[in-house]
């Protein structure tokens, strides 16, 4: 069984200053990991993705993760931040189910985080 | 249009009547998904179709009743809800072959129940 664990609701942040959003997983099977964002009356937007390889993973509008195995984390961080990344964040973790020769993903969301850039 | 799109955007219906969600994909996918998205929730998965079969069936109950007739398109028929049915839901999509684990998401219906 999977389970991702969002450690913060809310996280609140000034403008131009640095954050991180903490993601803590639990998975009997080979992990893939998701950063998806929510903006207000949107659906999710994929912000980058963990298969394999290297670690440290980017993704978009500046953002990038680091997958810690020993951890059991994918914290999700951005140097600076801007007005317009409010909105509410999702960890993911997917696990693979195979079926007649195709696959698809099962997705394990977290609570999700609420991170507001305050000017 | 690209990507994946639901209409409609937002619905209010009765206990008593009975509506059509429609999900629609132009992405080339061949796994498509519901999601519930409730207030303090975490997103919870209720039907996974894939290449139209039913795959996945996460204990929803039979008041919502999904159809897949071809892998663009993806439907949620409501009838009888209760006001605790009220919430977004999303629909997704995903490759069978490339990148099975990365789903892409509509903009979701946001449906009240009164």
């Amino acid at each position: 069984a999977q389970s991702v664990t969002q450690l913060d609701s809310q996280v609140p942040v000034f403008e131009e200053a640095p954050v991180e959003l903490r993601c803590n997983y639990s998975s009997s099977v080979s992990v893939y990991l998701f950063w998806y964002v929510q903006y207000p009356n949107q659906g999710l937007q994929l912000l980058l993705k963990y298969l394999s390889g290297s670690t440290l993973v980017k993704g978009i509008n500046g953002f990038e993760a680091e997958f810690n195995k020993s951890q059991t984390s994918f914290h999700l961080r951005k140097p600076s931040v801007h007005i317009s990344d409010t909105a509410e964040y999702f960890c993911a973790v997917s696990e693979r189910i195979s079926a007649g020769g195709t696959s698809y993903g099962k997705l394990t969301f977290g609570q999700g985080t609420i991170l507001t850039v305050h000017p | 249009e690209t990507g994946v799109t639901q209409t409609p955007r937002h619905l209010v219906m009765g206990m008593t009547n009975k509506k059509s969600l429609k999900c629609e994909q132009h992405l080339g996918h061949n796994a498509m998904y519901w999601y519930k998205q409730s207030a303090k929730k975490p997103l919870e998965l209720m039907f996974v179709y894939n290449f139209k079969e039913q795959t996945e069936n996460n204990s929803v109950p039979s008041r919502f009743s999904p159809e897949c007739p071809n892998s663009s398109h993806l439907f949620l028929h409501l009838h009888t809800l209760q006001p605790e049915d009220s919430a977004l839901y999303l629909c997704a999509s995903s490759h069978t072959r490339d990148r099975p684990y990365e789903q892409y998401f509509g903009p979701g219906t946001r449906l009240t129940v009164t």
